[in-house]
């Protein structure tokens, strides 16, 4: 299974980019990178996902690195609604998310 | 809406009483899944279905059955709960997507309590 790694927390103001990293230096060449994020205890809801190029949709922007070994979400304009735990998930066999301890992002007015 | 539901939201039971979780999707995903939740270890996948009659163990299946007769439901049988299995579970449902990879939609939660 890919293994992940994010820093445990960090601040955004409300209004500014909120840029979160992650390292995923054993991800193979064929395996997605994915962002869910989870409010409180709700389920994980998902932003985004890629596997090489860089992806944009209504929620987020994915940055992958050309090496892969490591990808940046960035939430444009964050608000205090996006406080929330971010995952940077890779795949495991059968399509399993392997979810790791994520990032506490707080948003800040 | 598109949406995965789970019943009951919230369940306190005794140790040894079967108990069932159920989870239904409106979405035609052929994949589903249940994952737990533990403070400290996060998120792990209990089992998985690739389709109806096709399921498989995750994680950490010990003490749990599944079943997938239709595609919309996918229950979780706990047939000898513990309180080692006291958690918050979360049923899943995935499609493909058109540029490849997946996406999960995943339920509301279900927080048991084995006393």
């Amino acid at each position: 299974d890919a293994k992940t790694t994010q820093p445990p927390s960090m601040d955004c103001a409300e209004g500014r980019a909120a840029n979160l990293p992650c390292n995923h230096s054993t991800i193979s060449g064929n395996e997605y990178v994915y962002w869910y994020r989870q409010i409180h205890s709700q389920g994980p809801q998902y932003i985004i996902h890629g596997l090489k190029n860089n992806e944009t949709n209504e929620m987020a922007s994915l940055i992958i690195t050309e090496d892969r070994k490591s990808s940046t979400l960035i939430l444009p304009h964050a608000t205090l609604r996006d406080t929330a735990v971010y995952y940077c998930i890779g795949e495991g066999y059968g399509n399993k998310l392997v979810f790791g301890a994520g990032t506490i992002l707080r948003v800040k007015s | 809406e598109a949406q995965v539901t789970q019943n009951p939201r919230y369940l306190i039971t005794v140790t040894g009483k079967k108990l069932t979780v159920t989870c239904s999707q409106n979405m035609n995903h052929e994949y589903m899944s249940w994952y737990r939740q533990d403070p400290g270890l996060g998120l792990r996948q209990i089992y998985y279905s690739m389709n109806v009659e096709v399921t498989d163990k995750g994680d950490v299946p010990e003490g749990y059955k599944v079943s997938r007769k239709e595609k919309r439901n996918f229950p979780l049988i706990l047939e000898s709960p513990s309180p080692n299995q006291t958690s918050l579970y979360f049923c899943a449902s995935s499609s493909f997507t058109s540029k490849g990879g997946t996406e999960a939609f995943f339920g509301q939660g279900t927080r048991l309590t084995v006393v």
